[in-house]
């Protein structure tokens, strides 16, 4: 099956800079890649995903980037803010019924 | 966050017993999922349905049993026979066509001793 490794597993920075988050999967034939936020004490939400038709995606002060050749893809947050501090989980799926997801990685911004 | 709920919010059982948690949409969601999860280990499946009366194993269904009578309800008993099923779960759905977004319920937090 899928195998999501997501690092690192926690990550601080300054308010105002930028976040950056790695994973890595197995399946050549995964092709949908989502990026769930957890804040504590709440349920995940989806705040962007990206299909293995495109290599960029953005909304806003995120991004997400895909490598498929690699198989890697990566979270990016600029001007990272105090209410960005939560959990971050990667998934992947290759028929949009089963994900896989990465351990998460806790991103501390600090004001 | 309304549209799927899950209950009770924390649940305390005794080893040998087993439980159901209960998890409800009201979405016209298709798909729906049961997660389980683990300090540093992420979301990992148990089980998932995409159609009433029809539901797979996933990664980690073993001492777990599942439901789907009716396209609302999702219903996860864990069993004696989960060795370890302290832990937080979390029910989700989905739409199985156009927006593959999960929608997670609130969670259970299940503590065996």
């Amino acid at each position: 099956g899928e195998n999501v490794e997501q690092h690192p597993s926690t990550l601080s920075v300054q308010e105002g800079d930028s976040a950056v988050i790695k994973c890595t999967y197995s399946d050549s034939a995964s092709n949908y890649f989502p990026w769930y936020k957890q804040e504590l004490g709440k349920r995940p939400q989806l705040i962007i995903d990206i299909r293995s038709n495109v290599g960029e995606k953005k909304d806003q002060r995120i991004a997400v980037t895909l490598n498929k050749t690699a198989k890697h893809f990566s979270l990016h947050i600029t001007e990272t803010q105090p209410e960005d501090s939560a959990v971050y989980f990667c998934a992947a799926s290759n028929n949009f019924n089963k994900f896989y997801f990465g351990s998460g990685t806790k991103l501390n911004v600090k004001p | 966050d309304g549209g799927i709920t899950q209950s009770p919010k924390y649940l305390f059982r005794k080893e040998g017993q087993n439980v159901t948690l209960s998890c409800e949409q009201n979405l016209n969601h298709d798909a729906m999922y049961w997660y389980r999860q683990d300090p540093g280990q992420g979301l990992r499946l148990i089980y998932y349905s995409q159609i009433v009366n029809d539901f797979q194993k996933g990664d980690i269904a073993e001492g777990y049993s599942v439901s789907r009578e009716k396209k609302e309800s999702f219903p996860l008993t864990v069993t004696s026979a989960q060795k370890n099923p302290t832990a937080f779960y979390l029910c989700a759905s989905s739409i199985e066509t156009g927006s593959y977004e999960q929608y997670f319920g609130p969670g259970t937090r299940l503590t065996v001793t």
